[in-house]
């Protein structure tokens, strides 16, 4: 059983550009949660998606936005690039059931955003 | 809105020796607490979970932690530490599962 895989691993970008990131979930989860996790920080949660809408947002700029498929996946998309975008985003998957102790959520490996 | 306060960001300890990750929390109700393990340049792996039901939560590798609502801690605790326990560990708070708080981290290295 695959568990959340991200991709790209690693990315290197410059200022004012536009970066997607990846995500496929668990099998069998529905719901995807962006997280940004700067150097020496915990994560910070960006949004959630479920049944291909938002559900939940954190204190994150409109540059940052997002997608989900039908096939659960999701995508992180973030405009205007900062330097202090610079980080590893984490995605995490879960089912879309809420407030019940089987909703744990499982992280994927992160990729690494360089904004040079 | 919920947080947590993860004390110390750094915590040493000797092989063998006891480890004691703290971690409290601030929520208007009682939430569901979490502690996540992170190895370098990986993404985050669950340890254990509170979810309103035994107060004393037994995780994977021997961790264990005890939610006490009057002190509104979550400690995350070890018998005996070994090598492979460095690492950083979070703590994260949520209440509804739609949006979890996740602490600063605490690096706890082993010294053999």
């Amino acid at each position: 059983d695959a568990g959340v895989t991200q991709s790209p691993t690693h990315l290197i970008k410059t200022r004012g550009q536009q970066v997607t990131l990846r995500c496929s979930p668990k099998s069998g989860h529905d719901t995807v949660s962006w997280y940004q996790q700067a150097l020496g920080q915990g994560p910070q949660f960006i949004f959630q998606y479920y049944e291909e809408e938002e559900r939940q947002r954190g204190n994150f700029p409109d540059r940052f936005s997002g997608h989900q498929f039908p096939n659960y996946s999701s995508e992180l998309n973030v405009n205007a690039l900062l330097l202090g975008d610079s980080a590893l985003y984490l995605c995490a998957s879960s089912s879309g059931r809420l407030g019940t102790s089987t909703d744990t959520q499982y992280f994927g490996p992160g990729t690494r955003l360089t904004v040079l | 809105a919920q947080s947590v306060t993860q004390l110390g960001s750094h915590v040493s300890v000797s092989e063998g020796a006891l480890v004691l990750l703290r971690c409290n929390y601030s929520s208007s109700v009682p939430p569901y607490l979490f502690w996540y393990v992170q190895y370098p340049n990986q993404g985050l792996q669950l340890l254990l979970k509170y979810t309103s039901a035994a107060t004393l939560v037994k995780g994977i590798n021997g961790f264990e932690a005890e939610f006490k609502k009057s002190e509104t801690s979550f400690h995350l605790t070890k018998p005996s530490a070994h090598m492979s326990d460095a690492a950083e560990y979070f703590c994260a708070v949520t209440l509804l599962f739609n949006k979890f708080y996740f602490g600063s981290g605490t690096k706890l290295n082993v010294k053999p």
